[in-house]
């Protein structure tokens, strides 16, 4: 079946660690996102990449990195400078073109 | 910049009707409707593009004005399927999505029987 697969579902991690989520696409799904989502906020949009080893800042890329080495995968990365990384992470892809986003199930990420 | 969504949350009797609206201070090219249940993935319902036309399948349908820079979202005679929280994402330049949406915070909709 095709879909948007991300792991882990939860994760947890010290302070000061960087940890990175996985997000991988089988859609053929050009473009991909990341957004974080905070109780209350709504999705805010940390990066996104329409094409392979191309990706721009969203609204609040600061503390986070990805890399878009291939077309099916969009790994994130949380750095130790995300000064509060608890949140939900959801990864999408789009063929574009005023269609709809797929997302996939999302990664709990705590830091303990 | 943020949509605005109202109400932030609303009750209703299964069978009964309801309107949220995204309303945002800037022009709007395109808004992007989703629904999301507790815990998992947003699921699309529907896209509004500037200038084109109320869309809707079933018992949910849309609206997008221009000159109001909003849209709104109306379900009719409510299922207990409908319970979640509904995004509105918004494009203020045409790109077909491709550079992401801004979405607002979210209406929680709870069906009763």
């Amino acid at each position: 079946d095709g879909g948007i697969t991300q792991s882990p579902k939860y994760l947890f991690r010290k302070e000061g660690q960087n940890v990175t989520l996985s997000c991988e696409q089988n859609l053929n799904h050009d473009a991909m996102y990341w957004y974080r989502q905070d109780p209350g906020q709504g999705l805010r949009l940390i990066y996104y990449s329409q094409i392979v080893n191309d990706f721009q800042k969203g609204d609040i890329a600061e503390g986070y990195s990805v890399s878009r080495e291939k077309k099916e995968s969009f790994p994130l990365t949380v750095t130790s400078a995300q000064k509060n990384p608890t949140a939900f992470y959801l990864c999408a892809s789009s063929p574009g073109g005023y269609t709809e986003a797929f997302f996939g199930q999302g990664t709990r990420l705590t830091v303990v | 910049q943020q949509p605005v969504q109202s109400p932030q949350a609303v009750i209703l009797r299964e069978g009964e009707d309801a309107v949220i609206n995204c309303s945002s201070s800037k022009a709007l090219y395109s808004v992007h409707w989703y629904r999301q249940k507790h815990g998992e993935a947003p699921v699309f319902l529907m896209i509004l593009l500037k200038g084109g036309e109320q869309k809707g399948h079933d018992k949910i349908s849309a609206s997008f004005n221009e000159k109001k820079q909003q849209s709104s979202l109306y379900l009719t005679a409510s299922q207990l399927s409908y319970s979640g929280t509904y995004f509105c994402g918004t494009e203020e330049r045409p790109g077909g999505g491709a550079d992401g949406l801004t979405f607002g915070k979210g209406t929680h909709l709870i069906i009763q029987p």
